[in-house]
């Protein structure tokens, strides 16, 4: 099984619409991020969590919620879905400490599609 | 700030050739760690190789190896005797120490290589 996996895989949705991305790991991690991938703009960082106390604001976080229900979930809410959310979503995990060596460990992804 | 830059959008290698794939990188964090995974077609980011600030040698992992040149910021990924299955895109990554004392990775924007027969 998946260390990290991610509900929906795919996903089509309307304008306006809420959605929320899962993400649920085995792996034991602290850490916890969620990226967004668009073509040619390579990850950029939504928001992450160290655990589950903790919440912090990535490079674009406008338009997004996350929550962390336990060490193993965080999930990633559009609370209003709009057409340039579509893109490829990752859910990444971690161990903590302060090693620049920290490997992240990736889902498959999901990929959102707002029309 | 940490900025992570790959100015190669496309990259085409003959089968069995070498490739190099460029990345640089800016920090004023001394303690840093870089990174290259690859993502094929199917989407699944794959973990291939890092780099400590403070590694004396180059590291290597089989066909994979970084070329580590730390006076000049640069971080690129060779990738020997290029296969079929090399086919995908790219990215490099940093993690540096952010405020907080935390370490939060940046990744470059992406190469896609492309192997051909």
């Amino acid at each position: 099984d998946a260390d990290v996996t991610q509900t929906p895989r795919n996903r089509i949705t309307k304008t306006g619409k809420r959605i929320m991305l899962e993400c649920s790991q085995t792996k034991g991690h602290d850490r916890m991020y969620w990226y967004r991938q668009d073509p040619g703009l390579g990850l950029r960082l939504i928001y992450y969590s160290f655990d589950v106390k903790d919440i912090n604001k990535g490079e674009i976080s406008d338009g997004y919620s996350v929550s962390r229900q336990a060490q193993a979930k965080f999930s990633l809410s559009l609370e209003s879905a709009i057409p340039n959310q579509t893109a490829l979503y990752f859910c990444a995990t971690s161990v903590a400490g302060l090693a620049a060596y920290n490997e992240q460990f990736f889902g498959p992804g999901t990929r959102l599609t707002v029309l | 700030a940490q900025k992570i830059t790959q100015t190669q959008p496309g990259m085409f290698v003959q089968e069995k050739e070498a490739v190099t794939l460029d990345c640089t990188y800016d920090t004023s964090d001394p303690s840093y760690g870089l990174f290259w995974y690859k993502q094929p077609s199917s989407g699944e980011m794959i973990f291939l190789i890092y780099q400590g600030s403070y590694d004396q040698q180059n590291a290597t992992e089989g066909r994979y190896s970084l070329n580590f040149q730390k006076a000049r910021k640069s971080a690129n990924l060779v990738i020997s005797a290029s296969q079929l299955g090399d086919s995908a895109m790219y990215f490099c990554a940093m993690r540096s120490h952010a405020s907080g004392g935390s370490y939060i990775p940046t990744f470059g924007r992406g190469t896609s290589l492309i192997v051909h027969p």
